[in-house]
């Protein structure tokens, strides 16, 4: 199965900041085969991206997603107070379907 | 709008069964796949089995392949889980959802396995 190594584990970032948010591949996802979820405290993960860099209805224009291969990046500009939350990332190349462990993203 | 509402969790026994259902509407229920995502307490999400928009084919992680089987009446707009011979670790939050990424996803069912 293809393994998501998700970094760092914690970030710890002020509102207005930019996060960076790393998924490793153990094999590559070619075809963007790869998505990044939301998901707040007693809450139901919100999916954010698809196939990489597709924003899903609704995302606002400050989530961007990139990367290729084994390497993709989640990237959130101007951290606003409600971004803080898990982000897990996603593949569905090849069954079965795995997701990283998550990032959580704390307020500094 | 586009609902799905999980049922059927609840507490059982080690060994026992038990059956998800989840509710669709708000959404052309046979033009999608479908997906079972797990949540344990204070833990990550798990894929657990997916379903075509057909119901023709079938997937299942590793850990309940052989336990648990996926089905789909599209007519009811309703999926299900069937789970056999439960294990402690088979207690999560289950939740509904697209396949094979989760565009919709329900609100979960709490599954409990424990003597």
């Amino acid at each position: 199965e293809i393994v998501l190594t998700q970094s760092p584990g914690t970030l710890s970032l002020s509102p207005g900041e930019r996060a960076t948010l790393s998924c490793r591949a153990s094999q590559s996802v070619s075809g963007s085969y790869l998505a990044w979820y939301q998901q707040k405290p007693g809450q139901t993960p919100r999916l954010l991206i698809y196939a990489t860099s597709t924003r899903a209805t609704g995302i606002p224009d400050r989530f961007s997603g990139s990367g290729s291969g084994t390497d993709f990046t989640l990237t959130i500009n101007r951290l606003e107070p409600e971004d803080f939350a898990l982000y897990y990332c996603q593949q569905y190349l090849r069954s079965p379907i795995t997701f990283g462990q998550g990032t959580r993203l704390e307020i500094k | 709008e586009v609902k799905l509402l999980e049922s059927g969790g609840g507490l059982v026994q080690p060994g026992g069964s038990l059956r998800l259902s989840c509710a669709a509407s708000g959404f052309t229920f046979s033009g999608y796949a479908m997906s079972w995502v797990r949540q344990a307490p204070g833990k990550g999400l798990e894929w657990v089995s997916g379903i075509n928009d057909a119901g023709g084919s079938t997937y299942y992680g590793d850990s309940v392949k052989g336990r648990f089987t996926i089905s789909r009446d599209n007519s009811k707009y309703t999926l299900s889980l069937q789970m056999d011979n439960l294990r402690a670790e088979d207690s999560a939050v289950y939740y509904c959802a697209t396949h094979p990424f989760a565009l919709w996803w329900g609100q979960g069912t709490l599954v409990t396995v424990s003597s």
